[in-house]
């Protein structure tokens, strides 16, 4: 158990709909970071926030966004999915020192997501 | 661009024998990840390799790191049923504020008795 934690496990909607994945950092953590698994695309970087601010961003669609909140957790917004959005999305997090990512990343289980 | 790249993606082995991954990376950072994942799993942390000629060693696996060849080798010995997974290898950018991973597209091993 990594101490990431990620609700919800499963997750299915249908085209169009929009959907909240959230994601809790292991105590301590200031960074979390969000990652696409998908098979024709393989594990991608979408964003990355540092206690509350956005400070990367990888191939991150517009109809996605995300947000880090006081307590640290984050939450990943997908909107007007398409099929093509189905697959599994992991948060991780890590320990910082002057807002620059030196530790390892800590995966959480994922939430696989299904688009119908 | 960056890039990572992983051979072979495919790697069936038979129970007892060696091999070894290669990862090569195209940037000069000097870290390096190595991941495994078992099927509809999250990511466990294998190594992590900080400076060239870094090398550690877990069981039956041995990362090494070579920074001035851009490479890193994930090095399996006496493979055991156990071992099959996929491994990825990770390369942190950093730059300013950034330290995302960019990931290789991962080897899937499978060990045959």
């Amino acid at each position: 158990d990594s101490g990431v934690t990620q609700t919800p496990k499963h997750l299915i909607t249908a085209t169009g709909q929009r959907v909240t994945l959230r994601c809790s950092p292991r105590s301590g953590d200031l960074s979390v970071y969000w990652y696409q698994q998908s098979l024709d695309q393989g594990l991608q970087f979408l964003i990355q926030y540092y206690n509350g601010e956005e400070r990367a961003k990888g191939n991150i669609l517009e109809r996605f966004s995300a947000q880090q909140f006081p307590d640290l957790h984050s939450e990943l917004n997908l909107s007007s999915l398409e099929l093509g959005d189905s697959a599994l999305y992991f948060c991780a997090s890590s320990g910082h020192s002057s807002g620059l990512s030196y530790n390892e990343q800590f995966f959480g289980p994922g939430t696989r997501l299904t688009v119908l | 661009e960056l890039k990572v790249e992983q051979n072979p993606l495919f790697l069936s082995m038979q129970e007892g024998k060696n091999y070894t991954i290669y990862c090569n990376y195209s940037t000069t950072s000097d870290r390096l990840y190595w991941y495994r994942q078992d099927p509809g799993k999250s990511l466990e942390s294998l190594f992590v390799l900080l400076s060239n000629g870094a090398v550690k060693q877990e069981g039956r696996l041995m990362a090494s790191l070579d920074t001035k060849a851009r490479l890193s080798t994930l090095h399996i010995t006496a493979a055991v049923h156990d071992l099959s997974a996929t491994y990825f290898c990770a390369h942190l950018t950093y730059g300013g504020s950034q330290g995302n991973l960019i990931f290789g597209k991962g080897t899937k091993l499978s060990v045959k008795p």
